[in-house]
Order: structure tokens, then C-alpha cells, then sequence
């Protein structure tokens, strides 16, 4: 299985600052990389597919790359209704797998 | 728009079957670009994959339920479902089923409201 690593596992920030979140596969996954960001009692909600195309309807503060084995989220000026967690997941294989979570807090 | 609905009870006893479906509405199962699955969530914790499935057949478990998971799909009701033997605690967690873009984006695209499930005695 391909082990999804994600860091940190918590950030704090304050509305308008930069915020990077970072997701690392055990093996190279191209760029078959993509996030979700899931606010307390709702199902996750897509941002990003093939490690940096923008779901329709997503800000575009919203922005990923990389690809292999290291991949970036950032969100480039926090706005208050973007906390929540969010997760990478590795799509090119089966079983898909999850990191962990990154909690981002608005200070 | 796509809607999904899972539906089942929210409380199994442990040994017994977890069995929910998944009904969805504004779209199509039998569509060749799409997986239609399930992930679930532990109360404060992270997701978890459990199988995909295709309309035409194909499906994928993951290895760590394998032994206990059944999914189906019942195309003529716009419905599939998943069935989960041998339950204990640890399969309590919020359940969500979701539509896959497996030959596009290979990404969950859209997704159930989810349901919680808990098991106990």
C-alpha cells in the first residue's frame, strides 16, 4: 500500500497570512495526487485533482503541485471559511489511501 | 445536480452485519467514467478507503476488510451498497458513500452526507 504522509498535522493562522500543507507518498504517484478540504460535520468537498488543477468552483487562493513522491497545498490568503481539515489522497492505485489530516485554525 | 443518500441503521451490535445503500439521484450509475464507493471515518479521525465499485462489475475491496466486505449495485434502483460482517467497535465511524471519477480526475467528486454508524451491545 502506498503510505500518504501529511504535515503539519495542525496550523494556526491568521485571515490574510500564506498557509502550506505538505503530503508526501511512500512511492512516486506522478501527479495522481488530490485534496479535500472537510469542514467539522460534513462530508469531504474536492479542491484539487492531479495535484494542482482547481475543481470547478474552488477559489483560487487554493493552489497545488509537485509530483512523485512530494506535493504542496497552499492556501495564498486565508479567508475565515477555510478552516477545517484537509487530506491528501494518492489516486493512482488501488487501495487509495489518505494522510492524515492537516487542522487549519484561524487564529 | 448529483445527489447521494446512504441510508441504514445507525447502530449494529457487534458480530452482527453492517449493511448500508447508497441511493443516487440527478445522475446515473451506469456511467463508464465513474467508481462509486465507500469511505468511512472513525469519530475524530482520519478516512479510510473501503471498496469501489463499477457498474458493469468491477470491483476493488481494501485488503484490510477484504475478508468482511460485500459491495453490490442495483442498477435498475440507482443504488449500491456495502455489507460488512464480523463488526466490532472499531468499525463505528461516520460512512459515506461517493462517486469516484475513476478515467478522468481519479478523484471522489462527489460524496454522500454520510451516515454514523456505531457499533455496540
Amino acid at each position: 500500500d502506498i503510505q500518504m504522509t501529511q504535515s503539519p498535522s495542525s496550523v494556526s493562522a491568521s485571515v490574510g497570512d500564506s498557509v502550506t500543507i505538505t503530503c508526501r507518498a511512500s512511492q512516486g504517484i506522478n501527479r495522481w495526487l488530490v485534496w479535500y478540504q472537510q469542514k467539522p460535520g460534513k462530508a469531504p468537498k474536492l479542491l484539487i485533482y492531479a495535484a494542482s488543477s482547481l475543481q470547478s468552483g474552488v477559489p483560487s487562493r487554493f493552489s497545488g503541485s509537485g509530483s512523485g513522491t512530494d506535493f504542496t497545498l497552499v492556501i495564498s490568503s486565508l479567508q475565515p471559511e477555510d478552516f477545517g481539515t484537509y487530506f491528501c489522497q494518492q489516486a493512482i492505485s488501488f487501495p487509495l489511501t489518505f494522510g492524515g489530516g492537516t487542522r487549519v485554525e484561524i487564529k | 445536480q448529483l445527489q447521494l443518500q446512504e441510508s441504514g441503521p445507525g447502530l449494529v451490535k457487534p458480530s452482527e452485519t453492517l449493511s448500508l445503500t447508497c441511493t443516487v439521484s440527478g445522475g446515473s450509475i451506469n456511467t463508464y467514467n465513474y467508481y462509486w464507493g465507500w469511505v468511512r471515518q472513525p469519530p475524530g479521525k482520519g478516512l479510510e478507503w473501503i471498496a469501489s465499485l463499477h457498474y458493469n462489475g468491477n470491483t476493488y475491496y481494501n485488503p484490510s476488510l477484504q475478508s468482511r466486505i460485500t459491495m453490490s449495485v442495483d442498477t435498475s434502483r440507482n443504488q449500491f451498497s456495502l455489507r460488512l460482517n464480523s463488526v466490532t467497535a472499531a468499525d463505528t465511524a461516520v460512512y459515506y458513500c461517493a462517486r469516484r471519477n475513476y478515467y478522468g480526475s481519479g478523484a471522489y467528486d462527489s460524496w454522500g452526507h454520510g451516515t454514523l454508524v456505531v457499533v455496540s451491545s
